[in-house]
């Protein structure tokens, strides 16, 4: 199993630039999201999905949007980035339901916004 | 509002010296409090699942224990290779909310 694989692992954007972080996960896990990580403030919830079809938001939503057609894929899109988005983005996933259990994440993507 | 603060923020060990880090949280309805371990330019790895007070789980050099106010991560006479940066996180319903972290720094 690859576990939890992201892409691009680095990324730089100029103010208003759009573009989308790709997650996917091949443990067949229900539940996917997505965090931020900003020095001194820990990981910060973006948006989670519980399953293909159901997303919802967590703590720092705004500027960001998400979809959930498949079970493996959880992409992470920015439609206009700005500096403040600037951080490191982190995709997890975690088999969810009624047994909830750890998360796995994956190895990050590094954006700088300019 | 949820929030999990942990302490110290950063801790210099030297190998063999044994010490304990605290994560404290406030949650309205506690689902889990995990543990994970996080290297350099990597993502978290998991540790340990704690569910109730009183629970105590073990691995390797660790030790995680939880009561209904927090919970401590004991080291028992640590290794260089045990120097990472440690989150707690809590899990109130869908949410997840993680502390800050603690760097430890272990010298041979």
């Amino acid at each position: 199993n690859a576990g939890v694989t992201q892409t691009p692992k680095f990324q730089v954007l100029k103010t208003g630039q759009s573009m989308t972080l790709q997650c996917a996960q091949d443990m067949n896990h229900e539940y996917m999201s997505w965090y931020r990580q900003d020095p001194g403030m820990g990981l910060r919830l973006i948006h989670y999905s519980v399953g293909a079809g159901i997303t919802d938001q967590g703590e720092v939503p705004n500027g960001y949007n998400v979809s959930r057609s498949t079970t493996e894929d959880f992409p992470l899109r920015l439609l206009s980035a700005a500096p403040s988005q600037t951080s490191v983005y982190f995709c997890a996933s975690s088999r969810g339901g009624l047994a909830w259990t750890e998360q796995y994440f994956g190895p990050g993507t590094r954006l700088t916004v300019t | 509002e949820d929030q999990v603060t942990q302490s110290p923020e950063a801790l210099r060990l030297q190998e063999g010296e044994s010490s304990s880090l605290n994560c404290s949280y406030t949650v309205s309805g506690l689902r889990g409090l995990f543990w994970y371990r996080q290297d350099p330019g990597k993502g978290p790895e998991f540790l340990f699942t704690l569910y109730s007070a009183g629970e105590e789980k073990e691995k390797e050099r660790l030790k995680a224990t939880l009561t209904k106010k927090e919970s401590f991560l004991h080291i028992t006479a640590p290794k260089p290779e045990d120097s990472a940066t440690y989150l707690c996180a809590v899990q109130d319903g869908q949410n997840f909310v993680f502390g800050p972290g603690t760097r430890l720094s272990v010298l041979p």
